[in-house]
């Protein structure tokens, strides 16, 4: 079946460290996004990506890096410079840039 | 003021009964619009998009008003399973896609 993987479900990060989440889509879509969702309020775009190696800041990109080497993958690195970095982090992919979305099931990130 | 705002709720509501979000917008050169549903600890999952002629999709209703710049769902014949949140996004042209918030919607027996 087609579909968006992220991996892992949920990742505890300690101080200082760097985390990296994975986004993974098997769909044959041309972009990919990434978002942070805080409790209670709406997704906030981190970073996206229209194409292979290119991609570009959302509104919240500060402590956050992306590559994509590769079509299928969209890996998302936490810095130790993103100071509250807990939240749920969704990963989605559309078929043509800002059409439908389709998420991955997220990633839970917290701090120890 | 937030590009794209919705009524938190919650709204809390019997069985069968019909209930209505509304969602604003402020981009007047928005081209796109969606509603998700997103359950607790879930992924948001499309629901509709949102044409200005309306559709429809069985008890499900989205409308769009350019003019007033606001979109609406309309939920006919609530059932149990159609408690979640409901996120409402904005596209504008070549730009990036904006959520609200999100409205809250319980459906009790």
């Amino acid at each position: 079946d087609g579909g968006i993987t992220q991996s892992p479900k949920y990742l505890f990060r300690k101080e200082g460290q760097n985390v990296t989440l994975s986004c993974e889509q098997n769909l044959n879509h041309d972009a990919m996004y990434w978002y942070r969702q805080d409790p209670g309020q709406g997704l906030r775009l981190i970073y996206y990506s229209q194409i292979v190696n290119d991609f570009q800041k959302g509104d919240i990109a500060e402590g956050y890096s992306v590559s994509r080497e590769k079509k299928e993958s969209f890996p998302l690195t936490v810095t130790s410079a993103q100071t509250n970095p807990t939240a749920f982090y969704l990963c989605a992919s559309s078929d043509r840039f800002n059409e439908k979305l389709f998420f991955g099931s997220g990633t839970q990130l917290s701090v120890l | 003021r937030k590009e794209v705002e919705q009524d938190p709720g919650p709204f809390n509501v019997p069985e069968g009964a019909t209930v209505a979000f509304n969602c604003t917008y402020s981009n007047s050169a928005s081209q796109s619009f969606f509603w998700y549903r997103q359950d607790c600890r879930k992924e948001p999952k499309l629901l509709m998009s949102v044409y200005s002629s309306g559709n429809e999709d069985g008890r499900f209703t989205a409308q769009l008003n350019r003019a007033s710049q606001y979109i609406s769902l309309l939920i006919r014949d609530s059932k149990l399973s159609d408690s979640a949140t409901y996120l409402c996004v904005v596209t504008a042209n070549a730009g990036k896609s904006t959520f609200g918030d999100g409205t809250t919607l319980t459906v009790k027996p």
